[in-house]
């Protein structure tokens, strides 16, 4: 059981813009920023979004990330096949003197 | 470029320890803090902890304390992630990650490839 939750499963056709979200507590996303984490199959994880909305250099506008209160949301505008990965939410939890949770991921399909 | 490149896979029997390389390039290794995160065969990520690289704090994981220990050596820009006393369920893919600045709480910004650690008797 993860401590952030997330859907296990969204779908998209392309073109279309689909969210993910990600609930957590007061000891992680209430009070500390989140990152969003993109795998696609077969390989490691990539950092998609952090500190809540921004993105790295080479992530594409169309990815996009908002934080209110203890859940925050991933959104993926303009849908593309290629989008098609797992995803995971990710934050700072402040109990147990302070670890790392993720959330349980959401596997993207695109129609 | 940053680049991590970890060692390679590992089969291991239970009650073994395994130990994991990750070698940083392309940037000033003592400047960033690396995590490790694992993931069981079609499950989640999970971490492990954390390492700084500029004076070696850690930071561990509560359920596996005890049973790991992160290292590093700056002569050779390499972090090491040790897990002791192996069971079956930890078999998992384990990446190395380096944090976006020297805090565990820094979101990780490169990833190495994996090593798969398969624990079999």
């Amino acid at each position: 059981q993860s401590v952030l939750t997330q859907p296990p499963s969204a779908s998209g056709t392309p073109g279309q813009r689909v969210t993910i979200s990600c609930s957590g507590s007061s000891s992680n996303i209430g009070s500390n920023t989140v990152n969003w984490y993109q795998q696609l199959p077969g390989t490691a994880p990539k950092l998609l979004i952090y500190s809540n909305n921004q993105r790295p250099s080479g992530v594409p506008d169309r990815f996009s990330g908002s934080k209110s209160g203890t859940s925050a949301s991933l959104a993926i505008s303009g849908l593309q096949s290629e989008d098609e990965a797992d995803y995971y939410c990710a934050a700072w939890d402040d109990s147990l003197n302070g670890h790392v949770v993720f959330g349980g991921g959401t596997k993207l399909t695109v129609l | 470029q940053v680049q991590l490149v970890q060692s390679g896979a590992e089969v291991k029997k239970p009650g073994a320890s395994v130990k994991v390389s990750c070698k940083a390039s392309g940037y000033t290794f003592t400047s960033y803090g690396i995590s490790w995160v694992r993931q069981a065969p079609g499950q989640g990520l999970e971490w492990m902890g954390w390492i700084s690289a500029y004076n070696g704090n850690t930071n561990y994981a509560q359920k596996l304390q005890g049973r790991v220990t992160m290292t590093t050596d700056t002569s050779t820009s390499t972090a090491y992630m040790e897990l002791r006393s192996l069971r079956s369920d930890d078999t998992a893919v384990y990446y190395c990650a380096r944090g976006k600045g020297d805090t565990a709480m820094a979101p990780f910004d490169y990833w190495g490839q994996g090593t798969l650690v398969t624990v079999s008797s």
